[in-house]
């Protein structure tokens, strides 16, 4: 079966920089994908990787190495409100191009003062 | 554009009944996706409907269901509700022209079975 394993939480403080790693246990792949969520609010998408390397996006970066199964988004410059879960993703590559994806079970961070 | 928005917001059933949960997602967007999230299983998927065919299954009991109608709008049905069953339901739109792992959810339905 497909699985992705990350932390299951991650504590900083503001200003910081903290890594979330994940890695994942697929028959195929086509590329490793981040969300957040906020307590009780909905999954956003925050970046997508689909070849090896850093993907920066603003205080946000995700890396990916396909060779190791192995990724991880990367939060700079910590904020109050980066206070969220993080979940890491694949296309599941039984389901062919479509949307099915599966999610790690998510690492919460708290960033502190 | 308007995002994913999700009816109702919150839900409190008795075991055995059954439930609804509606899905309209962005404009342009013909693919919905159904999960749901729990503490314990944390995000599962439930099923995937583009052009009104389900396209992907999730390993969840034939209770749920769902369906797509041709204006994209998705419903989700839970029939015989369980205690189990309590969880935040979560609809996902996704592009076609683009990545499949870019999906845009709306803000869920909590259902709470007592």
């Amino acid at each position: 079966g497909q699985s992705l394993e990350q932390p299951s939480e991650v504590t900083a403080v503001e200003g910081a920089i903290v890594q979330i790693n994940c890695t994942y246990q697929t028959s195929g792949f086509y590329g490793l994908s981040w969300y957040q969520q906020h307590d009780g609010g909905a999954p956003t998408f925050l970046s997508y990787n689909a070849l090896d390397g850093l993907e920066e996006t603003g205080r946000f970066s995700s890396f990916l190495s396909r060779s190791d199964s192995y990724g991880y988004l990367l939060l700079q410059e910590l904020q109050m409100k980066d206070s969220a879960s993080y979940f890491c993703a694949v296309r599941d590559p039984s389901s062919g191009n479509t949307g099915k994806l599966i999610f790690g079970q998510g690492t919460t961070l708290q960033v502190k003062p | 554009k308007a995002g994913v928005t999700q009816t109702p917001r919150y839900l409190i059933k008795t075991r055995g009944q059954q439930v609804t949960l509606s899905c309209s997602p962005i404009s342009g967007h013909r693919s919905v996706s159904w999960y749901q999230q729990t503490p314990g299983q944390g995000l599962q998927f439930l099923f995937e409907y583009f052009s009104e065919t389900q396209r992907n299954k999730g390993n969840f009991p034939g209770r749920f269901s769902g369906r797509q109608f041709s204006n994209s709008r998705s419903e989700m049905n839970v029939s015989t509700l369980e205690l189990g069953d309590s969880a935040l339901y979560l609809c996902a739109s996704t592009q076609e022209r683009g990545s499949r792992e870019t999906q845009y959810f709306g803000p869920g339905t909590r259902l709470l079975v007592l």
